[in-house]
């Protein structure tokens, strides 16, 4: 089992662009959770999907930010156009049904630097 | 919603102590209670979790203790070692309805040679 895997790990961009984060979770899996990460806000929850619907975005900051998941293996976080206080690290976690249900798998992050 | 409360918000020890964290929760309906550790630099992972039904679970030098009258529940790590050293997050959840978790604030853990 791989994990979930986040690309890219370390992002480094100049406000206003367009960022991109990118989320496998692990196969199997039907919860997808995107997370940042800062030291003043800690781990925010930002958004969640369950089989593809999303389910919770109420901790989207604004609309800047949007996120899908087309299909059971991927997703997206984007954020257009980005700030600097956007710079955090994002999670992307996955979890399922059955008899774990609720214990979340987190990928290794994204550093992502708005400058 | 769940609210986890999550105390002490820094903790030193010295090597070879015993280090507690305190969380408490306002759902009375959460029945899924995992600790997760995050060490610098790295992702949160899971290291214990106990279920609303058992009153404590010990894995070697970690132990998680439940009460579900007083809606709290805590993490005990014996003979604390520096690589022990990390931020500790508990969290809550209804399993039986959407899998979202609920943070505490995190705890950080300096465990002194």
């Amino acid at each position: 089992d791989a994990g979930v895997i986040q690309s890219p790990r370390h992002e480094v961009t100049e406000m206003g662009q367009e960022v991109t984060l990118r989320c496998k979770p692990i196969s199997g899996h039907d919860y997808l959770f995107w997370y940042r990460q800062t030291m003043m806000r800690g781990l925010e929850l930002l958004i969640y999907f369950n089989n593809n619907v999303p389910i919770d975005d109420s901790g989207m900051p604004e609309d800047r930010f949007s996120a899908k998941m087309p299909n059971a293996s991927f997703s997206t976080l984007k954020i257009q156009p980005s700030e600097p206080r956007d710079s955090a690290v994002y999670f992307c976690a996955s979890s399922r049904q059955g008899g774990s249900v609720g214990t979340q798998y987190f990928g290794p992050g994204t550093r992502l630097l708005v400058l | 919603g769940e609210n986890v409360e999550q105390h002490p918000s820094t903790l030193s020890v010295q090597e070879g102590d015993s280090a507690v964290i305190k969380c408490t929760y306002s759902d009375s309906a959460s029945n899924y209670f995992p600790w997760y550790k995050q060490e610098l630099g790295k992702r949160p992972q899971l290291i214990i979790d106990i279920r609303s039904n058992v009153g404590e679970k010990k894995d070697q030098r970690i132990a998680v203790t439940l009460n579900k009258t007083a809606k709290h529940f805590s993490l005990h790590i014996t003979e604390t070692q520096p690589e022990d050293s990390a931020v500790y997050f508990c969290a809550a959840i209804v399993t039986t309805s959407y899998g979202k978790l609920t943070f505490g604030q995190g705890t950080i853990l300096t465990v002194h040679p």
